[in-house]
């Protein structure tokens, strides 16, 4: 099966810059998405990741390394409004990768 | 807006009831899924459908079953509700019924709350 961790709170500074990780396992990796959900609110899609190394979409970036199980998503110039939750997430081998398993994600506080 | 809608968006109703949540998936979306939100054990994986037919099933009770209609919209069907059963329902839909290199798309969400 897949296992995910991702750190649970994290708390930052407006503009400033945040790095939220998540480690994953998973056999036969195909591909890594970060999704953004605010309270009560809709997951909705931020990256998604399949070679190593960094993309970058505005003040958002994600990295990602197969080799070491490991992804990040970097917040640039943090904002009140970034205060979410960040899901990482990854296709479920025993759905045939269809269906995404979804770490418990990592609520982002973003402070004055 | 993400394109997907879901209906009701909020649901109270009590201990051994039926419910039926509704989700209509983006135009041209053919893939549907279905997601349980708990806080205690986030956002679960239950079902997904793609053109009709069910592709995958996740941690799905026996008490819950969902179908796809011909016009692509979605039902999941909750019966003999528990406590427990109270939680986000999302729904979610992409383009294609394949493995999922492209991006799902989530409804608003049905929040049911069993007293």
């Amino acid at each position: 099966g897949q296992n995910i961790d991702q750190p649970t709170e994290m708390t930052a500074t407006e503009g400033a810059i945040v790095q939220i990780n998540c480690t994953y396992q998973t056999s036969g990796f195909n591909g890594l998405f970060w999704y953004q959900q605010h309270a009560g609110e809709a997951p909705t899609f931020l990256s998604y990741n399949v070679l190593d190394g960094l993309e970058e979409k505005g003040r958002f970036s994600s990295f990602l390394s197969r080799s070491k199980g490991y992804s990040y998503l970097l917040l640039k110039e943090l904002q009140m409004k970034d205060s979410a939750s960040y899901l990482c997430a990854v296709p479920t081998m025993d759905t045939g990768r269809r269906a995404l398993t979804f770490g418990s994600g990592t609520r982002l506080q973003v402070q004055p | 807006d993400s394109g997907v809608t879901q209906t009701p968006k909020h649901l109270i109703t009590a201990t051994g009831q039926r419910v039926t949540l509704r989700c209509s998936p983006r135009s041209g979306d053919l893939s549907v899924y279905w997601y349980q939100q708990s806080l205690d054990q986030g956002l679960q994986f239950l079902i997904h459908y793609y053109n009709g037919e069910e592709r995958a099933k996740g941690n799905i009770l026996e008490r819950f079953s969902a179908q796809q209609f011909p016009d692509l919209h979605s039902e999941l069907n909750l019966s003999s509700l528990e406590l427990g059963d109270s939680a986000l329902y999302f729904c979610a839909s992409k383009t294609s019924g394949g493995p999922s290199t492209d991006t799902q798309y989530f409804g608003p969400g049905t929040r049911l709350t069993v007293l």
